[in-house]
């Protein structure tokens, strides 16, 4: 399986500030994944990320609001911006490695 | 909008049992089909992929795909206190090259001692 590291592993933010959370892929990997896991709920794709292009948000999900940066072909930040209390979820990364998705340890954000 | 759909649970049986998990989804054009364990605070494990019509069997586990109903299982056999999770169905979203997901709202497994 994929070794994929996320950071921060938690945090509290106030409210209107910004987070950016890191994804590093043990090896190179095309696409990269970033979802969202509410309090309670299961995990919603917020967008794809490709190497070279601008990443590909579901519908309900803005690049203005979580702008996504995939440098290159191992790493990759989402940003989640102006942060309200709704925003509080555990943020996840994923990747694929021969068809099969794996994730990183996941970002838990607590916005106050 | 493609949907995956599960009983919520909570699934509960006695160790040594067979747990039988159930998945339906809507888009009749998916192609892959995953299962992932959770346990409480940590992000998703993959257990099992299947793409094709049948049964898959890894060790304890067997993943179930009938496509023509829409309707994919995973069967965990001698289920064990550390099955005690919730079991997680995804869909390949399928408009886009690779494993971008669709989640179900995943099923709660109890297993008792």
């Amino acid at each position: 399986s994929a070794v994929i590291s996320q950071k921060p592993s938690r945090d509290i933010c106030q409210r209107g500030t910004s987070l950016t959370i890191q994804c590093q892929v043990d090896s190179q990997v095309t696409m990269m994944f970033w979802y969202r896991q509410q309090p309670g709920q299961s995990l919603t794709l917020i967008a794809t990320a490709n190497q070279g292009s601008e990443a590909t948000y579901e519908s309900g999900f803005v690049i203005d609001k979580f702008p996504i940066s995939r440098p290159n072909l191992t790493f990759s930040t989402l940003t989640v911006s102006n942060m309200s209390p709704e925003d509080s979820s555990i943020y996840l990364c994923s990747a694929d490695r021969n068809t099969e998705a794996f994730f990183g340890q996941g970002t838990r954000l607590t916005v106050v | 909008q493609k949907e995956v759909e599960q009983n919520s649970g909570p699934l509960s049986v006695p160790e040594g049992a067979i747990a039988s998990l159930n998945c339906t989804y809507s888009d009749r054009g998916s192609q892959s089909f995953f299962w992932y364990r959770q346990y409480s605070g940590k992000s998703p494990e993959l257990i099992m992929f299947i793409y094709s019509n049948g049964d898959k069997e890894d060790g304890r586990f067997t993943a179930q795909l009938n496509k023509a109903s829409q309707y994919v299982s995973l069967l965990i056999r001698d289920s064990q206190p550390s099955d005690s999770a919730t079991y997680l169905c995804a869909v390949n979203k399928g408009d886009q090259a690779g494993t971008a997901l669709i989640f179900g709202k995943g099923t709660t497994l109890s297993v008792s001692s």
